[in-house]
């Protein structure tokens, strides 16, 4: 059974950094790209970074560019959100997602339940 | 990015009735790399179809999907009290950003 846990969410200050977890299990993690998706409370979904499966490649959304770096371990299965310079509508559940497709091409067929960020002073 | 727009924003129906769901692109979507997912308060989301007319492991048949090019239509043939939810599209026909659509709510009339 394919298990995505995030962790790490909380409160943070605006300008402020956060380290964003998911441990993977239930699947062969290292091959496999990871991503991250959020939704600000009330709001819809936005696809927020994704990575190939072994990190030599990243892709981040126009909103988080230069701030949000996405990281992983295979040796540990997990996926990682390093969050810098936050800004108060970064506030949302971000969710840990696995990317099924190819050649970057990817929907997403399981999810984590979530973690909260809340970017607040 | 290719945008996505979803109507009706909501929609009000009874179990039992058939359920469409419209999601329109703003350019053409290649191969029909379009996804479905439901989600529920308080739950991640699931995704239902891909390929904009795959069903997803376990999705019963009364979910299907269809479309091409720009218009995509997800349908639930007899609502089920458990399919009252918010449904999403996606599209991937190219790579990154991966775009969502704002999304329909579907209630209980």
């Amino acid at each position: 059974e394919v298990q995505l846990l995030e962790s790490g969410g909380g409160l943070v200050q605006p300008g402020g950094s956060l380290r964003l977890s998911c441990a993977a299990s239930g699947f062969t993690f290292s091959t496999n790209a990871m991503s991250w998706v959020r939704q600000a409370p009330g709001k819809g979904l936005e696809w927020v970074s994704v990575i190939i499966s072994n990190g030599g490649s990243t892709y981040s959304a126009d909103s988080v560019k230069g701030r949000f770096t996405i990281s992983r371990d295979n040796s540990k299965n997990t996926l990682y959100l390093q969050m810098n310079n936050v800004r108060v509508e970064d506030t949302a559940v971000y969710y840990c997602a696995k990317p099924r497709g190819q050649q970057l091409r990817y929907y997403f067929d399981y999810w984590g339940q979530g973690t909260l960020v809340t970017v607040s002073s | 990015e290719i945008v996505l727009t979803q109507s009706p924003g909501t929609l009000s129906l009874s179990p039992g009735e058939r359920a469409t769901l419209s999601c329109r692109a703003s350019q053409s979507v290649s191969s029909s790399y379009l996804a479905w997912y439901q989600q529920k308060p308080g739950q991640a989301p699931r995704l239902l179809i891909y390929g904009a007319s795959n069903r997803a492991t376990d999705i019963p048949d009364r979910f299907s999907g269809s479309g091409s090019g720009t218009d995509f239509t997800l349908t639930i043939s007899r609502l089920e009290p458990e399919d009252f939810a918010v449904y999403y599209c996606q599209q991937y026909g190219s790579s990154p950003p991966y775009t969502f659509g704002q999304g329909t709510k579907l209630e209980i009339k």
